[in-house]
């Protein structure tokens, strides 16, 4: 079936380690996102990048890290700086060229997340 | 700037029963309007979605309508059945604003339907 996947599925860490989790698609997407799920808040944004080599931040990017070496792969690193980094953690893609936008290319697609949990 | 305000739940009916699940949002620029649904444990599926003014998105009974006079995407469902139960996220994403293709995301509303 392909499309998004994102490994592993249940991430535990001890405080004071770095955690990296993998986001990998084949739709040949350029977008990529990033989101972090708590209970009651909706999803809010870390980080995404809209082509390879390039990344920006979003509403909660302190304590993350990110790379886009590739197209197909966006991992998401959280690092000891992130005080709270238990939640649900959510990648995303979205079609079309970054230069030629299109609504026909507006929406996103999700992968099925990373539970995290801070021990 | 872009936000979505969505009806707090949890929103509890009876199968068969007819749903409505509120959705405002504040944009700057011309939105997508998009459904999203997320079962326990998995990420989100697209649900349906409106490009432009009156356009109305439609997918497995439920609908949504693209409101710009009242800057509303109210989620409707004739008949609820117990597989529906989910959390329900109303979103929009304004492709000519400054943050291109970003979501914006309302705070989810779960919905529990009871056999």
């Amino acid at each position: 079936d392909g499309g998004i996947t994102q490994s592993p599925k249940y991430l535990f860490r001890k405080e004071g380690q770095n955690v990296t989790l993998s986001c990998e698609q084949n739709l040949n997407h350029d977008a990529m996102y990033w989101y972090r799920q708590d209970p009651g808040q909706g999803l809010r944004l870390i980080y995404y990048s809209q082509i390879v080599n390039d990344f920006q931040k979003g509403d909660i990017a302190e304590g993350y890290s990110v790379s886009r070496e590739k197209k197909e792969s966006f991992p998401l690193t959280v690092t000891s700086a992130q005080k709270n980094p238990t939640a649900f953690y959510l990648c995303a893609t979205q079609g079309g060229s970054s230069v030629a936008p299109d609504a026909s290319t507006d929406t996103q697609y999700f992968g099925p997340g990373t539970r995290l949990t801070v021990l | 700037g872009d936000s979505v305000t969505q009806m707090e739940g949890p929103v509890t009916l009876s199968e068969e029963a007819f749903l409505t699940i509120n959705c405002t949002y504040t944009a700057t620029g011309y939105p997508s309007l998009f459904w999203y649904v997320q079962y326990p444990g998995e990420g989100l599926q697209l649900l349906l979605k409106a490009t432009k003014a009156d356009d109305k998105g439609s997918n497995k009974g439920f609908e949504a309508t693209y409101r710009k006079e009242t800057t509303s995407f109210h989620l409707e469902k004739g008949s609820v059945q117990v597989s529906d139960s989910a959390v329900y996220f109303c979103a929009l994403s304004d492709l000519r604003g400054s943050t291109l293709g970003r979501l914006y995301f309302g705070r989810g509303t779960q919905l529990t339907v009871w056999p």
